[in-house]
């Protein structure tokens, strides 16, 4: 079946613009979790979804990023005013439930601020 | 906070050669430890190990746990091109049934 996707792959973002990075995760999967991978570094926790409940948004890294999954399918990641800082990858994972902790990866969206 | 650390950072070796990739963790109250293969795309899954001494295997690929000494390996045996990823640990710690702490990988190069 189909995997994670996000959208775009790729996104150019002059400094001071607003982004929105989208995720489809697998059919079915209850837990949603969203990365953030700067170059060189592992992947680091931003925020967990159970359904559309946000439950940890604890690696949020400023009040400039917000998350979303209304309908507890389809989540947004949002990043306002973007800093030159906030280029990285970010990678969105899903999982079928909270008893199994293997995360499915999507592609990643590559977004760079110039 | 949780700490994973990986070793090294990074590997050049010939094909056929066999490499083996180390990850240490200092974490509170460990549940267990994940292996990802990260080329330049999503992270794919290799192995989760939750007991110690228990060897996973897939074909060239195997890794094993040492819950005393704080540390996992993963050995790729007969290495191919193919096999040129970087390598990611990760480990997920009590306190959440979610959060899994990452290193920073290993990059292998395997050249022909």
């Amino acid at each position: 079946g189909a995997g994670v996707s996000q959208s775009p792959r790729y996104k150019v973002a002059k400094r001071g613009q607003d982004v929105a990075l989208r995720c489809d995760p697998i059919s079915g999967h209850v837990s949603l979790f969203w990365y953030q991978q700067a170059l060189g570094q592992g992947p680091e926790f931003l925020t967990y979804f159970q359904n559309e409940a946000q439950l940890d948004k604890s690696g949020l890294p400023s009040d400039r990023f917000f998350a979303e999954r209304p309908e507890g399918s389809v989540s947004t990641l949002k990043i306002q005013r973007t800093q030159q800082e906030d280029s990285a990858v970010y990678l969105c994972a899903s999982r079928p439930g909270q008893g199994t902790y293997e995360q499915y990866f999507g592609p990643g969206t590559r977004l760079t601020v110039t | 906070e949780d700490k994973v650390v990986q070793s090294p950072l990074s590997l050049v070796v010939h094909e056929g050669d066999t490499v083996t990739l180390n990850c240490s963790y200092e974490v509170t109250n460990f549940r267990s430890l994940l292996w990802y293969k990260q080329e330049k795309k999503a992270p794919t899954f290799l192995f989760m190990l939750t007991s110690s001494g228990i060897e996973k295997k897939s074909g060239r690929l195997s890794s094993i746990l040492d819950k005393k000494e704080l540390f996992s390996i993963l050995n790729i045996t007969a290495t191919q091109t193919g096999d040129s990823a970087i390598y990611l640990c990760a480990v997920k710690s009590g306190g959440s049934n979610y959060k899994l702490t990452f290193g920073k990988g290993t990059l292998l190069t395997v050249n022909p």
